[in-house]
């Protein structure tokens, strides 16, 4: 597509709940991530994929998030057990390769909220 | 450890008054460098990045940003600042054959008629 698009814009789920928020990046990017932006924080790394290659899951805050994504398509992050703190906007960016020189192309978020 | 700085949280500019924001990394070598901005509820948007070569980069909407190795610094600046302009402003770095960007915390620029 033209852009990197994500869903859903908005998500309002009580604490305990499983949550997927979904990214659909720019059709060609091979690499692909999973940032967290919480208040008055700037943006937390999550995880990133590259092809095929074995993700890079290094910065997930804990074993009840994780993500899939099958080639160079669609992405899901999943929030399992979801918790007050989880609360923030979870951007998706994809790039046309891996590497510091490409820069990324930013979805416009998912914002979750946790009651 | 590697780190971004962005030391303004907040700065509040009249319109068509100059900018510059700050930025300062603590890298072993040179990375590369962006600026983003990011407008209520939207994605990030990249205005300028640098590599290499001439240290004045120009982006887009009027920015500019300059690299300084010797202050470890990558302000971004404007001469005239419109009300549009008002977002939040964000760092970042990669280290050349890393994967990820890691972002300073935001400037948050307020414009004042």
């Amino acid at each position: 597509g033209a852009g990197v698009s994500q869903s859903p814009s908005n998500k309002v789920t009580e604490k305990g709940k499983d949550v997927e928020l979904r990214c659909d990046p720019i059709s060609g990017h091979t690499a692909l991530y999973w940032y967290r932006q919480r208040l008055g924080q700037g943006l937390e790394f999550l995880i990133y994929f590259q092809g095929n290659s074995a993700p890079d899951k290094s910065g997930l805050p804990s074993d009840r998030f994780s993500a899939e994504r099958t080639g160079e398509s669609v992405s899901t992050l999943t929030i399992q057990r979801t918790q007050q703190e989880d609360s923030a906007v979870y951007l998706c960016a994809s790039s046309q390769r891996a590497g510091g020189s490409y820069g990324y192309t930013f979805g416009s978020g998912t914002r979750l909220t946790v009651v | 450890a590697q780190s971004v700085t962005q030391p303004d949280i907040h700065i509040t500019v009249s319109e068509g008054a100059s900018l510059e924001l700050r930025c300062n990394y603590s890298y072993g070598a040179t990375p590369y460098l962006f600026w983003y901005v990011q407008s209520p509820g939207q994605g990030l948007q990249l205005l300028l990045k640098y590599f290499s070569g001439d240290t004045l980069v120009q982006g887009i909407k009027g920015f500019e940003a300059e690299f300084k190795r010797s202050q470890s610094s990558f302000n971004l600046r404007k001469p005239s600042v419109h009300w549009s302009d008002a977002a939040e402003y964000f760092c970042a770095v990669a280290l050349s054959g890393y994967s990820t960007l890691t972002f300073g915390k935001g400037t948050m620029l307020l414009v004042s008629p």
